[in-house]
């Protein structure tokens, strides 16, 4: 089966620092993906990983471990238009489609 | 930059008729997929779609839902019989290849589905 777990809702103020996580049981798994997405838009790409560590992409990292099942997304120097949902994805190469969770809705507060 | 286009960007209809979403993927993508998104739910899995077939399905796919490859470059998903329930945010996503994760998917803006 395939379970994906992150926080509901998080609270962080502009400029601050957050982490968010998300921790993974599934059958298959070839890579992790993390999303954004406004409210009544699509989901947009911010980052992937396949092996252990960390990925930097500007205010944006990435960090997984396979054998925890873990991974978390770091939003550094918070905007407001940074309030968003925040979505983890495994991508199951041999089911060849992307689970998601649930998303974590994220409010940057002045 | 390429992008995935979907029309409409707002589909009303009344229970028990046919709707049609079109999407066109990025021209050099050859997998495609629909998702969808229930108000205040997650995105779920539909259907994945490579080669003039479908290469897999969830569970909410069911006889109602169908998907073709009309020409070269529109996907589209009918739904047969809408029901209440059908009324969600459909995405549509390509990706250049399968195997391996670093070609990601890349989601149209979606259609909002809505049945009364």
């Amino acid at each position: 089966g395939q379970n994906i777990d992150q926080p509901t809702e998080m609270t962080a103020t502009e400029g601050a620092i957050v982490q968010i996580n998300c921790t993974y049981q599934t059958s298959g798994f070839n890579g992790l993906f993390w999303y954004q997405q406004h409210a009544g838009e699509a989901p947009t790409f911010l980052s992937y990983n396949v092996l252990d560590g960390l990925e930097e992409k500007g205010r944006f990292s990435s960090f997984l471990s396979r054998s925890k099942g873990y991974s978390y997304l770091l939003l550094k120097e918070l905007q407001m238009k940074d309030s968003a949902s925040y979505l983890c994805a495994v991508w199951d190469t041999n089911a060849g489609k992307s689970t998601f969770g649930d998303g974590t809705t994220l409010t940057v507060k002045p | 930059e390429p992008e995935v286009t979907q029309t409409p960007s707002h589909q009303v209809t009344q229970m028990g008729q046919e709707v049609i979403l079109r999407c066109v993927p990025i021209s050099n993508h050859l997998y495609f997929y629909w998702y969808r998104q229930i108000l205040g739910q997650k995105v779920e899995f539909l259907v994945s779609f490579y080669n003039n077939e479908i290469s897999e399905k969830s569970e909410i796919f069911d006889d109602q839902f169908s998907v073709e490859r009309p020409d070269g470059s529109n996907f589209t998903l009918k739904i047969r019989s809408t029901k209440l329930e059908d009324s969600a945010m459909y995405f549509c996503a390509s990706r250049r290849t399968s195997g391996s994760p670093i070609d990601t998917q890349y989601f149209g803006p979606g259609t909002r589905l809505t049945v009364l």
